[in-house]
């Protein structure tokens, strides 16, 4: 079956620092990738996604590349702030699967301190 | 767009009490997504829902739980009886099914259930 994979958390970091938060996937067919983040008190929200192989998502500063040889999407910002502390999810969804379900890791939490 | 609605925002019941959570996917929707979400358990799937007909409900805890989805527009999420290891937030998510793949999840703010 499919999985998602991510780094364990939680993860505390100074402002203005690099972040990279690692996620693995394993899934039969070819699925789209997302990032969702949760901020305290709130749902899930989209950060990013891809849908096919080196396809980049992007937004509010944050990236991460579809890597098909690697089965990976790693999330990265250059420079993080106090309001980007957040529970970061990984998520697929795979048409190979029950219509419709998608996977999702575990949730790293990020800590960012001024 | 009002997103997706879920009410009450907030349930404190007892023991025993027969809880309803319900949930307003975003119009155009056709799939809808039933999460709970505790510290010890993370974030599970509890049931969906594809064009209002349920295909999954393989991770609701027992039978004491029920989902329905009369129309597009309205599903419920009912424990009965509830008990203290039911307490938790739970989400419901609406998307949009094509072509055998689900897009983007939209969460709702989620209830917060907390049984005495």
């Amino acid at each position: 079956g499919n999985s998602v994979t991510q780094m364990e958390g939680p993860v505390t970091l100074s402002e203005e620092a690099f972040l990279t938060i690692n996620c693995t996937y394993t899934a039969t067919g070819y699925p789209s990738l997302f990032w969702y983040v949760q901020y305290p008190g709130e749902g899930l929200q989209l950060l990013l996604k891809a849908t096919k192989a080196d396809d980049k998502g992007s937004n509010k500063g944050f990236e991460a590349t579809y890597r098909k040889e690697t089965t990976s999407f790693h999330l990265e910002k250059g420079s993080v702030q106090v309001s980007d502390s957040a529970v970061y999810f990984c998520a697929l969804s795979d048409h190979n699967t029950n219509a419709g379900k998608s996977t999702f890791g575990d949730g790293t939490t990020l800590t960012v301190k001024p | 767009d009002a997103g997706v609605i879920q009410s009450p925002r907030h349930e404190v019941t007892e023991m025993g009490q027969e809880v309803t959570l319900r949930c307003k996917p975003i119009s155009g929707h056709n799939s809808l997504f039933w999460y709970r979400q505790t510290m010890m358990r993370g974030l599970e799937l509890l049931i969906y829902f594809n064009n209002n007909v349920p295909i999954d409900d393989s991770g609701m805890p027992e039978d004491r739980f029920s989902a329905k989805m009369p129309n597009a527009s309205f599903s419920t999420l009912k424990i009965q009886p509830s008990e203290p290891r039911d307490s938790a937030v739970y989400f419901c998510a609406s998307s949009l099914l094509a072509g055998g793949q689900t897009d983007t999840q939209y969460f709702g703010p989620g209830t917060r259930l907390t049984v005495l």
